[in-house]
């Protein structure tokens, strides 16, 4: 089954404590995305990848790291995680070129404290 | 830059009601245009997509939206609104020429009641 699979589903943690989401994608896809889903805000693109080794910023990149080592991960790392971080975090994959659809994981909670 | 705006964060139909969810873009040059839902606790499933063939698409579950590019407008409906249609609806935009990024609307949650 064609899928994005993002762990953990939820996640509360404290301040300055460094995590990882995961998001993994079986569907060869080369364009990767992490976005963040704020009430009354939609979903806001924090970083993107192109390919493998090709990552850049979206709108709100501050606070996260990303990397593409290999083509079907990308993970999202919060260095050091801060309340405003609090959010809904998605995972998406499409194939390369205009009008693409994404495919989205399930998402992950986070909650900081 | 380009955005996406969806009029009333909120609707209310009843069941077996016409369904209009309102989304307009602001671009020079016809983007690509998408609906996708979210139901609860989970997340986005697409709708529906327009990419400049047919200025009316059909969609799954019912769901039809019509592109006007006179009016920069891409507004969703549903001729009969079910309980199942319950979620909350996204319109975004993709900038053309094969760059993938999409831009989201704030949402609108459709309530259906009996």
């Amino acid at each position: 089954e064609a899928q994005v699979t993002q762990n953990p589903r939820y996640l509360i943690t404290v301040t300055g404590k460094k995590l990882t989401v995961t998001c993994s994608q079986n569907m060869n896809h080369e364009y990767m995305s992490w976005y963040r889903q704020d009430p009354g805000l939609g979903l806001r693109q924090i970083y993107y990848s192109m390919n493998v080794e090709v990552t850049d910023k979206g709108d709100v990149p501050e606070g996260y790291k990303v990397s593409r080592k290999e083509k079907r991960n990308f993970p999202l790392i919060l260095e050091s995680p801060s309340p405003n971080q609090t959010s809904l975090y998605f995972c998406a994959s499409s194939s390369q070129g205009g009008g693409q659809p994404q495919h989205f994981g399930d998402g992950t909670r986070l909650s900081i404290l | 830059a380009q955005s996406v705006t969806q009029l009333g964060s909120h609707v209310s139909v009843s069941e077996g009601a016409l369904v209009l969810l309102r989304c307009n873009y602001s671009s020079s040059v016809p983007p690509y245009l998408f609906w996708y839902v979210q139901y609860p606790n989970q997340g986005l499933q697409l709708l529906l997509k327009y990419t400049s063939a047919a200025t009316l698409v059909k969609g799954i579950n019912g769901f039809e939206a019509e592109f006007k590019k006179s009016e920069t407008s891409f507004h969703l409906t549903k001729p009969s609104a079910h309980m199942s249609d319950a979620a909350e609806y996204f319109c975004a935009v993709s900038p053309s020429g094969g760059y993938n990024k999409l831009i989201f609307g704030a949402g609108t949650r459709l309530a259906v009641h009996p």
